[in-house]
């Protein structure tokens, strides 16, 4: 079965703290995306990348960055973490983005005091 | 630009009843693809079913189908003979077909399912 794993299922962190959430992924796939989900807006994507070292913006990029230095893993970087970006972080991957359904990870709650 | 709404936010059905989950989807892509998911409080989010847009035929799953109107742009699922294991957030998702960056899927709001016994 393909696996995308999230390093941790709950995460609190203090404003201002520097906060990685790891995804990694064991089916050799080239897209990964970082998607967050809150209660009525649904799933937004954050980032996304289609290969090793690539990375494009998504909707709300802003307060975020990624880092993709190998195919399996996929991170996403809070660099001074905010109260508003307390929420769900879900990590998926594909191999074909055209024709394929996305595979998930469990998420990652991050609250942020 | 690609939409999906869905405008349900929650939604109660009675065990082994069939219930309908809108959606609607806006898109400008000749060809592009519809997907659901199901995500039960454990937080996964499980992938249900698919159909493209030129599919001739609604898709099927088990108990899960697809109500394709095209002229309508909708997209809705159905769950026949509901289950207490249907309880869950449910969501629609969109892929468009003009180039890499409308081929990331699109999620709408979600809907809450709730299956009473």
């Amino acid at each position: 079965d393909v696996k995308v794993t999230q390093s941790s299922r709950y995460l609190v962190k203090r404003t201002g703290e520097k906060v990685f959430l790891e995804c990694v992924q064991d089916m050799d796939h080239e897209n990964m995306f970082w998607y967050r989900q809150d209660p009525g807006l649904g799933l937004r994507l954050i980032y996304f990348s289609y290969d090793v070292k690539m990375k494009e913006k998504g909707d709300i990029p802003e307060g975020y960055s990624v880092s993709r230095e190998k195919k399996e893993r996929f991170s996403l970087i809070l660099e001074s973490a905010s109260t508003n970006q307390t929420s769900m972080y879900l990590c998926a991957s594909c191999t074909d983005i055209r024709n394929e359904k996305l595979f998930f990870g469990s998420g990652t709650q991050l609250s942020v005091l | 630009a690609q939409k999906i709404t869905q405008t349900q936010p929650g939604m109660f059905v009675q065990e082994k009843e069939a219930v309908t989950l809108d959606c609607t989807y806006d898109t400008s892509d000749p060809s592009y693809g519809l997907f659901w998911y199901k995500q039960p409080s454990s937080g996964e989010m499980i992938f249900l079913i698919y159909q493209g847009s030129y599919d001739q035929q609604n898709a099927t799953e088990g108990r899960y189908s697809l109500n394709f109107q095209k002229a309508r742009k909708s997209a809705n699922l159905v769950i026949s003979a509901s289950q207490l294991g249907d309880s869950a957030m449910y969501f629609c998702a969109m892929r468009g077909g003009g180039g890499r960056g409308s081929y990331i899927p699109t999620f709408g709001r979600g809907t809450s399912l709730i299956v009473h016994p």
